[in-house]
Parts: structure tokens; sequence; C-alpha cells
């Protein structure tokens, strides 16, 4: 049983598409995160949130509760975009339980 | 810019022989974390510090044990190798006690190998 799932597994799009990457989880959670891990492997943090949106440049993110379901979008999507797109939740009742998603392969092409 | 630096980047081991991977952060966070990632699996918490002086068994502990030597360090021993613990290994830190409210900065991770 996953707490988490993404979809797609892998997606390649071409420069410039408009990109949607979705997550759905199956427990109570106190904040979502989406993580960006790079080819070389290094991973970084790109949004935490809990409710709404959020915007950092072309990436957007959105969540909501109410259907447990996030969505991570690129617009104007660029070969450097190319990752490994990562959900995490935390669960609500606990401070130390957290899933991972199985990450997202996306390919952007020139 | 520093951050959470892991050592070594990589390592073979034989079964049976015993290392210490090493993170250290920068950014005066109380919490640390060691997580594997595995092909196909997400990553999945093996320990964590909430603060310097405690440690806490996540997900997968079996086979691995921990020291926060300070705040600054948070170190992960495995004492015989098996060829299951051939994973790649990150490090994390964050701000808070507790990860579910606050993000996380994670290390360039450690490839290993056990034949």
């Amino acid at each position: 049983k996953n707490e988490v799932e993404q979809s797609p597994q892998n997606l390649t799009a071409q420069e410039g598409e408009f990109i949607t990457i979705n997550c759905s989880y199956s427990v109570g959670i106190s904040a979502l995160h989406w993580l960006q891990q790079h080819p070389g492997g290094g991973i970084v943090s790109l949004f935490m949130l809990s409710s709404g949106k959020k915007k950092h440049g072309r990436l957007i993110a959105t969540i909501n509760i109410q259907e447990k379901h996030s969505s991570l979008h690129i617009t104007a999507s660029h070969p450097r975009d190319s990752a490994v797109y990562i959900c995490a939740v935390s669960q609500s009742n606990t401070g130390n339980q957290f899933y991972f998603g199985t990450g997202t392969s996306l390919t952007v092409i020139p | 810019n520093a951050g959470v630096t892991q050592t070594p980047k990589f390592q073979v081991l034989k079964t049976g022989q015993s290392m210490t991977l090493q993170c250290a952060q920068d950014m005066n966070h109380n919490s640390m974390y060691w997580y594997r990632q595995d092909p196909g699996m997400g990553l999945r918490l093996i320990y964590y510090s909430a603060s310097e002086g405690t440690t806490d068994k996540g997900e997968v502990p079996n086979g691995y044990n921990v020291s926060r030597l300070n705040k600054r360090e948070f170190s992960l021993r495995l004492e015989s190798a098996a060829p299951s613990q051939t994973s790649v290994y990150f490090c994390a830190s964050s701000t808070l006690g507790r990860w579910s409210n606050q993000p996380q900065h994670f290390g360039d991770g450690t490839r290993l190998s056990i034949l």
C-alpha cells in the first residue's frame, strides 16, 4: 500500500510545453512537499504547502486537501527542468511519520 | 554555500565490513535525517534526530546505527554490511524538530555498493 502515488511515472515533453505532475495521498497530512532531484542525484526542496497554491518562477504547486491531491505545474518548460520530481507528505497526527512518492521522471526535449 | 555535506560520495564494501557515513550541516539546523533511496521506491527514513542528543528510528532502521555527535554532525554506521544495504544514502536537515512543517535541505548523497 503506497500512501503517496504520483503520476505519470515518466514524462517527455517538448521545450515550451506546459507540464503537470500529479500527486495523490491517502493519509491526513500537515504539509506536502515537492522536491526536485537532479540527474546528478542532488535533491532540492521546491515547495512546502498545506493549502492553496504557491508559485516560484515558472513552477506552480497546488493542493486540494479535501480531495487529497496536489499538482505541480511547469510553464514554458525548458531542458534544464529535466529531473525527477518527488512528492512527499507528513502525516498530521505525528511529527515523524512521513511518506515519499516514487517520483516522476521528466525529460524536456529541445 | 556548503549546506549539507556528505562523505564519502561513493563507497564499495565487502559483505561484513563496517563503515560510517558522515554528514555535517552549517545552517544551524536542529533536525537531521538519514534516508535511503532504492530503484522504484520512494525515499525511506532510516533514522532521524530532532535535536542534539536525541535520535529516533525511522521506517527502516535495522542494520544501522546513528550518532548525533553535535548540532552540526549526524553519522550513520553500518556495523556489518549486507548486499541489501546497497543503496544511495541521503542526509538532510531542517530548522525545527518536526519535519512536517519545515522544508528539508539535502546532501548530494552517498552511493554505497555492498559486494
